[in-house]
């Protein structure tokens, strides 16, 4: 079936080092991704997204790159701070709904 | 959150009894959605609305019913709470259907 998933769900990282969290999709139809980060008992917070006319989109410290050959994209944080630990989802449109379907998300744990 | 008030924030009910969850938003947004969270399952859709009285089930609709009178406004009811629908419960809005979703901060549900 269609699904989003997460390659790690816990990455440990170093603050000041940058930080790459991946998610792979199967379904090829996908033209939309959104990555969201959940601190916790907070709801999920949109961070950045993509449409698959891009390979590449930058915004404040993050940047996100999609690779629809292999169906894989990946959020690359830059300069990691404390403050970025929390649980990070990828999601695209999928699934008999055509709704987002969310990935169960990759740990960050920042490391002073 | 994205002007997205969801009420109650927590909620203790015993198996058998009907729990109704609100979600309002004040951007006049045109899709709203309900989403329950549970470790190893990520966020699963619920029921989503495109308009009002105008709704459709997700992929984990079983046991939940919703409606939506009002723009802003839009009800999860569990009929006969099951220990099975104990979860953290999030709403969501969009202003279309492939754009991203801003989510609330979430209804922890127990039921007993």
């Amino acid at each position: 079936g269609e699904s989003v998933g997460l390659h790690l769900p816990t990455l440990s990282v170093q603050e000041g080092d940058n930080s790459i969290i991946n998610c792979a999709y199967s379904n090829s139809a996908s033209d939309y991704f959104i990555w969201y980060k959940q601190e916790s008992g907070k709801g999920p917070q949109f961070i950045i997204d993509i449409r698959s006319n891009m390979d590449k989109r930058q915004g404040q410290r993050v940047t996100v790159l999609l690779n629809k050959t292999v169906k894989h994209l990946s959020l690359q944080i830059a300069a990691t701070q404390p403050g970025d630990s929390a649980v990070y989802f990828c999601a695209d449109p999928g699934g008999a709904t055509n709704k987002l379907i969310f990935g169960t998300g990759t740990l960050l744990a920042v490391q002073p | 959150d994205a002007g997205i008030t969801q009420s109650p924030r927590h909620k203790v009910t015993e198996t058998g009894t009907p729990v109704t969850l609100r979600c309002h938003q004040t951007e006049n947004h045109r899709y709203m959605y309900w989403y329950r969270q549970d470790p190893g399952h990520g966020l699963r859709l619920i029921h989503y609305s495109y308009g009002v009285k105008d709704t459709d089930k997700g992929e984990v609709s079983d046991g939940y019913s919703v409606s939506r009178s009002k723009t802003e406004d839009f009800l999860l009811t569990l009929e006969s709470a099951t220990s099975s629908q104990t979860s953290v419960y999030f709403c969501a809005i969009s202003r279309a259907e492939d754009e991203k979703l801003f989510f609330g901060s979430g209804t922890q549900l127990s039921v007993l």
